[in-house]
Parts: C-alpha cells; sequence; structure tokens
C-alpha cells in the first residue's frame, strides 16, 4: 500500500462548509495526487503535487484547492462543498523508479 | 481534456476462457500508459506500468502490449478464474510539471465477470 492513508475515510456534510481531507504517506515520495471516482466517470485528477509547495491542477480543479507544506501530507480542501461534490475521493504517490501509482484506501465524502 | 477510450465497458466471460480488451489513448505527447486492477470497495491496483512501443509485460495470467504509434494497448487474460471478477482501467500520463510525469488521465474501465 506504499504507506498511504487518507482521513477521514467517511464524512457526511452539508452544503456551504468547508472541508479538508488528508492525504498522509511514510515513504517520502515525491509526487502525490488527488483523484475523484464517479459513477460514469472513472478516476479523474483534481490536483497533483510534484514538491512541498509546488502542485499544479488537473482535469476537474474546479472548487478545490490543495496545499503540501511537508513531503508527507498533502491536503485537498472544498473551501465550501456542494452537493456535486459528493464522491469518493482517492490519494495516490509515484514511485519514480518506475512511474507506478500506488493509490489509498480513499474517502468517501457526501455532500447533503 | 485528454481521450481515453476503453472496450467493451463490460464482458462476461466463462470460466476457463481467455479473453481480451483495449485501451486507445493519444498517440502524442505519449509518456506511459497504465493498467490497473480495481475491485469493488478497494484501491486500484497497479498491474504494468508500459513506456516503449512494442513493450509486452506478464503477470502470471494477464499480459498486456503497447503500441505508441497508433496509440492502443491491449490486455490479454488468459483461463479466466473467478477471481479475476474486477474493473480494469488503464490511464495515460504524459509528460508533466516539475520534470516528473504528469498524474494519469484514466479511461472508464472495462468490467469483466468470470461465470462460474
Amino acid at each position: 500500500d506504499a504507506g498511504i492513508t487518507q482521513s477521514p475515510r467517511h464524512k457526511v456534510t452539508e452544503t456551504g462548509t468547508p472541508v479538508t481531507l488528508r492525504c498522509h504517506q511514510t515513504e517520502n515520495h515525491r509526487y502525490m495526487y488527488w483523484y475523484r471516482q464517479d459513477p460514469g466517470h472513472g478516476l479523474r485528477l483534481i490536483h497533483y503535487s510534484y514538491g512541498v509547495k509546488d502542485t499544479d491542477k488537473g482535469e476537474v480543479s474546479d472548487g478545490y484547492s490543495v496545499s503540501r507544506s511537508k513531503t508527507e501530507d498533502f491536503l485537498l480542501t472544498l473551501e465550501s462543498a456542494t452537493s456535486s461534490q459528493t464522491s469518493v475521493y482517492f490519494c495516490a504517490i509515484s514511485r519514480v523508479d518506475t512511474d507506478t501509482q500506488y493509490f489509498g484506501p480513499g474517502t468517501r465524502l457526501t455532500v447533503l | 481534456i485528454l481521450n481515453v477510450e476503453q472496450s467493451p465497458q463490460s464482458l462476461h466471460v466463462q470460466e476457463g476462457d481467455s479473453t481480451n480488451f483495449t485501451c486507445s489513448f493519444p498517440s502524442s505527447n505519449f509518456y506511459a500508459l497504465h493498467w490497473y486492477r480495481w475491485e469493488t470497495a478497494k484501491s486500484p491496483e497497479a498491474l504494468f506500468v508500459m513506456t516503449l512501443n512494442g513493450d509486452e509485460k506478464k503477470k502470471g495470467r494477464i499480459s498486456a502490449t503497447l503500441n505508441t504509434k497508433e496509440g492502443y494497448s491491449y490486455l490479454y487474460i488468459k483461463g479466466s478464474q473467478p477471481e479475476d471478477s474486477a474493473t480494469y482501467l488503464c490511464a495515460f500520463m504524459g509528460p508533466g510539471a516539475g520534470g516528473g510525469a504528469d498524474g494519469l488521465t484514466f479511461g472508464k474501465g472495462t468490467h469483466l465477470i468470470i461465470q462460474p
């Protein structure tokens, strides 16, 4: 599992509230990613990071921000959650020697 | 937005039969093509990362080929078993920021059901 944990694993929140999801890794990987998984869309990239304080947008970044102040933590923030952000969120790291991405266990977020 | 297509969407196969499915992707700005196996309620599990045209990779009864010039990859499963039932995802990786590889653009997957 490449030492990836996500917290919380499940969250129910209300429209308009801020939400922060945390991805933590223990193996000092440089590249980290946030994806969302929705029926009919598969996995889509939200944001990614290629180092501390270095981040970039993915395909579906609107409504999301990220921060990476330490190598081990990559935070995904929904500033004002909407029902369209109800989804399962996966964090991933990339091993640079093989380019293989390994995924965390996922966070199921429900926005009412 | 990159277009990564997988076919078929779903597939029912008898136990013991062999099967294959397709991933098509952009042939320009190619860095790597990934295959993942995804079981319900679990995280995607990496099968292969393929980078060179003509690459063939094998893991047990599962193998994959890559054609970067025409933009397609095939995944083959030989002698399907019930435990092969899963969704198989392919994902395109292009060159990206920071001098390293970009995030993945996934296809929607092929949902494989092995019938005993």
